[in-house]
């Protein structure tokens, strides 16, 4: 989507390894929010951010944590990857978070960990 | 807390067919409700919207009435066609906190 993308589109990682997965988006948005899509649970929410250095955590936040140094940068980090982790990770941005309409999804990273 | 609860697919149909994705929720307070598609290897776009009790969101031959009195939010189509296969998902916002809560997605397959 135009304004927000996700880095890589694709990754393959081992069990027990780090894995960074990175949303950048060019709109100076507020809020940037990260979601993991599994077939039969829809979208759930990781973390999410409200500003630079302030972060909150989702719904299924073990295992993951985040970083946002810059407005336009927000990081998702597996400390130590799962197979429970294999997943397809949507970043999402708006501008203010009652802002009903204004969330904007990237394409989404697809994580395989083997 | 909030939840979305939608029909189990996935759902095919053959093209012209009349489509019917039934949506409910739970939340406190007043929530907006979405239909988000996500179309085969895309991130999620959103399809309409309602913001309040009896509004009526519409776009591209979709339309889905908010109903306070059921907590209903399902989504229609008079006549599908073939570019409408994708995954679909109802959501609020605005219920108990201000972030989006998705139902877990119906898969919707139109044959020519």
């Amino acid at each position: 989507d135009a304004g927000i993308t996700q880095s890589p589109r694709h990754k393959v990682t081992e069990t027990g390894t780090p894995v960074t997965l990175r949303c950048h988006q060019t709109e100076n948005h507020r809020y940037m929010y990260w979601y993991r899509q599994d077939p039969g649970h829809g979208l759930r929410l990781i973390h999410y951010s409200y500003g630079v250095k302030d972060t909150d955590k989702g719904e299924v936040s073990d295992g993951y944590s985040v970083s946002r140094s810059k407005t336009e940068d927000f990081l998702l980090t597996l400390e130590s990857a799962t197979s429970s982790q294999t997943s397809v990770y949507f970043c999402a941005i708006t501008t203010r978070r009652d802002r009903v309409d204004g969330y904007t999804f990237g394409s989404g990273t697809r994580l395989t960990v083997v | 807390g909030d939840s979305v609860t939608q029909m189990e697919g996935p759902v095919t149909l053959s093209e012209e067919a009349f489509l019917t994705i039934n949506c409910t929720y739970t939340a406190t307070g007043y929530p907006s409700l979405f239909w988000y598609v996500q179309y085969p290897g895309e991130g999620l776009q959103l399809l309409l919207k309602a913001t309040k009790a009896d509004d009526k969101g519409s776009n591209k031959g979709f339309e889905a009435t908010y109903r306070k009195e059921t907590t209903s939010f399902h989504l229609e189509k008079g006549s599908v066609q073939v570019s409408d296969s994708a995954v679909y998902f109802c959501a609020l916002h605005g219920g108990s906190n201000y972030k989006l809560t998705f139902g877990k997605g119906t898969l919707l397959t139109v044959n020519p």
